[in-house]
């Protein structure tokens, strides 16, 4: 079963910010949000993760809402490079429990 | 550090016939995941190893796979007999501990059964 949603498909006009949605409404309060893009042909990339709060780095932002039942990865500023098929993932922080499991995340289209 | 390194890069085989994957992780990783990727069914966790042993192996298709990992810096991923259905891109994935399971993903290898 699927523990997060996200859009199938989005697109982006270069240049301005990609916010892609993720709802997880039945998180549970150890479960990190991950999200991970895959290029084509590639294997995925690690973009960012968060617990509670709000998470930037070199590549995007993670905006989770209070109740975190819901998250947003921004790319602030798309290129061409960003188009991508973006996965959010849960992953528990209890013992043993590791599995990496993804969805069909989102597809990214990064127009000129 | 190369990353994490799998080959073959491509594999095209004939069915029936045995398929050895192979993957390098990152040096000091202590977790390895195997994933398949494909059309209908996305990206899939088939196995996951620490420190060598494996730990959940219930992704694992039916008794045709199987997966070891002799020491901390190799891994194989062997399907025997292979059939068309399996013919899909094979991910392998390592990461430095739970707590921070930022996985690092190699190239893949992209199988072709005929």
């Amino acid at each position: 079963d699927a523990k997060t949603t996200q859009p199938t498909s989005m697109d982006c006009a270069e240049g301005r910010a990609a916010n892609l949605p993720c709802n997880h409404s039945t998180i549970s309060g150890n479960e990190y949000v991950y999200w991970y893009r895959q290029i084509h042909s590639q294997g995925p990339q690690y973009i960012i993760h968060g617990l509670k709060n709000n998470e930037t780095n070199e590549m995007a932002s993670l905006i989770i809402t209070e109740d975190r039942k819901s998250s947003t990865l921004i790319l602030p500023h798309a290129t061409l490079r960003d188009t991508a098929v973006y996965y959010c993932i849960l992953i528990s922080t209890l013992y043993n429990n590791n599995d990496m499991r993804f969805g069909a995340g989102t597809r990214l289209t990064v127009k000129p | 550090d190369a990353g994490v390194i799998q080959s073959p890069r491509h594999e095209v085989t004939e069915m029936g016939q045995e398929v050895t994957l192979r993957c390098k992780p990152i040096s000091g990783h202590d977790y390895l995941f195997w994933y398949r990727q494909t059309m209908m069914r996305g990206l899939e966790l088939l196995i996951y190893f620490n420190n060598n042993v494996p730990i959940d192996d219930s992704g694992m298709p039916e008794d045709r796979f199987s997966a070891k990992m002799p020491n901390a810096s190799f891994s194989t991923l062997k399907i025997q007999p292979s059939e068309p259905r399996d013919s899909a891109v094979y991910f392998c994935a390592s990461s430095l501990g739970r707590r921070t399971e930022k996985l690092f993903f190699g190239s893949g290898t992209q199988l072709s059964v005929l």
